[in-house]
């Protein structure tokens, strides 16, 4: 299995909404990631954990919640967003060594903030 | 700042043509380089990455990478193109920070191979 599935494929959120973000590896892969991209654009990280614990923040507002409550799981919880947070999110996984590792995406998570 | 460019927002070729999509780095130590592909409404696929000493490496789907330290360059080809290559190419490369291992994108080059 190598595959990184994310649920749901598609997301509709009011401002004032809470939602999460889910997505599940079985590779074995102990980094894990997300990144958000707008339409035509690249990736930009948000998160890494390695090992279960979250090692890289890039200054993301706090309306974006990560959590890695197992090797196998990686969640984003969402409140609050504004419309600009409109974009598609992409998870990803990968071993932690060697460094030249390649990373496995999932097919993301396209939401709208209305 | 270690960072990747990529020059060309799109190329088009031709169907049976040779492609290339450029990538540079501004790297310090040896680059960890990797090129990604996106087709539309999915998440990216890997194609191939740099291996410190071959200075073409191959990848998948027929395509490969030359690797050009004193250019500075690592650009990704093909020598037959197909119009089902059509797709949004992602040059990335991969830092060591503090915290762990960070892919970070170039902005990425259209492809477009028409009939």
């Amino acid at each position: 299995d190598t595959e990184v599935t994310q649920t749901p494929k598609h997301l509709v959120m009011g401002m004032t909404n809470k939602k999460s973000l889910k997505c599940e590896q079985h590779m074995g892969h102990r980094a894990m990631y997300w990144y958000k991209q707008k339409a035509k654009k690249p990736p930009e990280l948000m998160f890494v954990y390695s090992y279960e614990k979250l090692s890289i923040n890039e200054s993301v507002p706090s309306r974006f919640s990560p959590e890695c409550p197992n090797s196998s799981l990686l969640n984003l919880h969402l409140h609050a967003l504004q419309p600009e947070d409109s974009a598609l999110y992409l998870c990803a996984s990968s071993q932690v060594q060697p460094t030249n590792e390649k990373l496995f995406f999932g097919s993301g998570t396209q939401l709208s903030v209305l | 700042a270690q960072s990747v460019a990529q020059p060309e927002d799109q190329v088009n070729v031709a169907e049976g043509n040779p492609l290339t999509v450029k990538c540079t780095y501004s790297v310090s130590g040896n680059p960890y380089l990797f090129w990604y592909v996106q087709y539309p409404n999915r998440g990216l696929q890997f194609l191939l990455k740099y291996i410190t000493g071959d200075n073409l490496v191959k990848g998948s789907y027929g395509f490969e990478a030359e690797f050009n330290k004193s250019q500075t360059s690592f650009h990704l080809k093909k020598p037959s193109a197909l119009v089902s290559d059509s797709a949004l190419y992602f040059c990335a490369v991969r830092l060591l920070t503090g915290g762990g291992n960070k892919l970070t994108f170039g902005t990425g080059t259209q492809l477009k191979v028409e009939l």
